[in-house]
């Protein structure tokens, strides 16, 4: 089976911008889950959609926003980008859905300027 | 809340010897529990997990660990290093009430020949 996908691997974008980024998960999995990873932060949870729906969320600002597609795409799209937002966001597809096993993306990096 | 921590951010062992990665959890019920690692630039790959049942899990690359409720705790352990085992390593724990899994800091694992 085909790993979890993520596109684009990187990113730079400008301050107030905003930004969509995509994931395929695994074959069958109808869970995706969205992190954040910044050096001062550690993994951060940002949210989970399992069929089509957000199940859970993050303490983040609605400024991160995300949905599913019915073929259990996922996106998410951060608006309004500050330089904080820079950071590796990994997405990570699970078969039941967290806190189940997750199996990771190899991640976006973003960089903003 | 369910919180992880990883005491040791940083360990350095020499090839060959055996490795011990300390993950402590707060959790009231039993948890679901995971270690992952992390080859820079990479996503997450799942080492093992514990769910229920033998305390003792085995998984990839000749990793194991021990569940001990008394202590909280779920060590990663390897009995011979390898130098391409130089990753982070992640401890993780997750419950079905907050359906998520909260993540450690990561442990940075260094290898000398």
């Amino acid at each position: 089976k085909a790993g979890v996908t993520q596109t684009p691997r990187y990113l730079i974008k400008t301050r107030g911008q905003q930004v969509t980024l995509s994931c395929s998960p695994i074959s069958g999995h109808r869970s995706v889950s969205w992190y954040q990873q910044t050096p001062g932060q550690g993994l951060q949870f940002l949210f989970e959609y399992f069929s089509e729906t957000q199940r859970n969320k993050g303490n983040f600002p609605g400024r991160f926003s995300g949905r599913q597609f019915s073929n259990s795409r996922s996106e998410m799209n951060v608006s309004t980008l500050e330089l904080g937002d820079s950071a590796l966001y990994l997405c990570a597809s699970s078969l039941a859905g967290t806190p189940h096993e997750q199996y990771f993306g190899p991640g976006t990096r973003l960089t903003v300027t | 809340a369910q919180s992880v921590t990883q005491p040791d951010i940083h360990i350095t062992v020499s090839e060959g010897a055996s490795l011990e990665l300390r993950c402590n959890y707060s959790y009231g019920a039993t948890p679901y529990l995971f270690w992952y690692v992390q080859s820079p630039g990479q996503g997450l790959q799942l080492l093992l997990k514990y769910f229920s049942g033998d305390t003792l899990v085995q998984g990839i690359k000749g990793f194991e660990a021990e569940f001990k409720r008394s202590q909280s705790s779920f060590n990663l352990r390897k009995p011979s290093v390898h130098w391409s085992d130089a990753a982070e390593y992640f401890c993780a724990v997750g419950n079905t009430n907050a359906g998520k899994s909260t993540f450690g800091d990561g442990t940075t694992l260094t290898v000398k020949p």
